[in-house]
């Protein structure tokens, strides 16, 4: 009953660099979402994947991109890490549709030196 | 696009004391709103979400209430005690699929025993 599971759950970057956050869900979910949190600044949609074959930019998608790589895993790739990634960023997933609750994972926290 | 604003952005309440957070969303096509509860090291986690078409919810003893003509709704917990501090964000959402949440900024409730 693992829920939505976001790996790793820590990393330092140094600029320039690239990687992976991975993310996955078992609840059968169509949705899914990438989230950036930063302090006073609530959680900010990067993208979002309404199924699985499509995605689309959120609020800020400028520096990341994403992979729908099936209905359970929805990738965020940061390709040249900066300092202002440095953040908290949450995957979530959701039953597609009007008004259902978005199930989030613990969290990877980001440090880009 | 949907704007959402949070106040206070921290509350202190005694052990007991009832506790009230605000919200305002600015998009009227926003139908559907939920609240979330984050603890130290977690992911967010909802608590109670409201639907358009209701104007007051309750669940033990937290309730929300909602506005749609001043666009603005509120989360009410009674009887407050320790664990009941944390973060907590409200979202707005609209009716369709792949729907995008807009987060609040975040209160942090701190319950004094």
């Amino acid at each position: 009953n693992a829920g939505v599971t976001q790996t790793p759950k820590f990393q330092v970057l140094k600029t320039g660099q690239s990687m992976t956050l991975q993310c996955a869900q078992d609840m059968n979910h169509n949705s899914m979402y990438w989230y950036r949190q930063d302090p006073g600044m609530g959680l900010r949609l990067i993208y979002y994947s309404a199924s699985e074959g499509t995605t689309d930019k959120g609020e800020v998608p400028n520096g990341y991109n994403v992979s729908r790589l099936n209905k359970r895993e929805f990738s965020l790739r940061l390709e040249s890490a900066a300092p202002s990634q440095t953040s908290v960023y949450f995957c979530a997933s959701s039953v597609s549709g009007p008004g259902t609750e978005a199930f989030f994972g613990q969290g990877t926290r980001l440090t880009v030196v | 696009g949907e704007n959402v604003e949070q106040h206070p952005s921290t509350l202190s309440v005694q052990e007991g004391d009832s506790a009230v957070i605000k919200c305002t969303y600015s998009d009227s096509a926003s139908n559907y709103f939920p609240w979330y509860k984050q603890e130290l090291g977690k992911g967010p986690q909802l608590i109670i979400d409201i639907r358009s078409n209701v104007g007051e919810k309750k669940d033990q003893r937290i309730a929300v209430t909602l506005n749609k003509t001043a666009k603005h709704f509120s989360l009410h917990i009674t009887e407050t005690q320790p664990e009941d501090s944390a973060v907590y964000f409200c979202a707005a959402s609209m009716d369709n699929y792949g729907q995008n949440f807009v987060f609040g900024p975040g209160t942090r409730l701190s319950v004094l025993p």
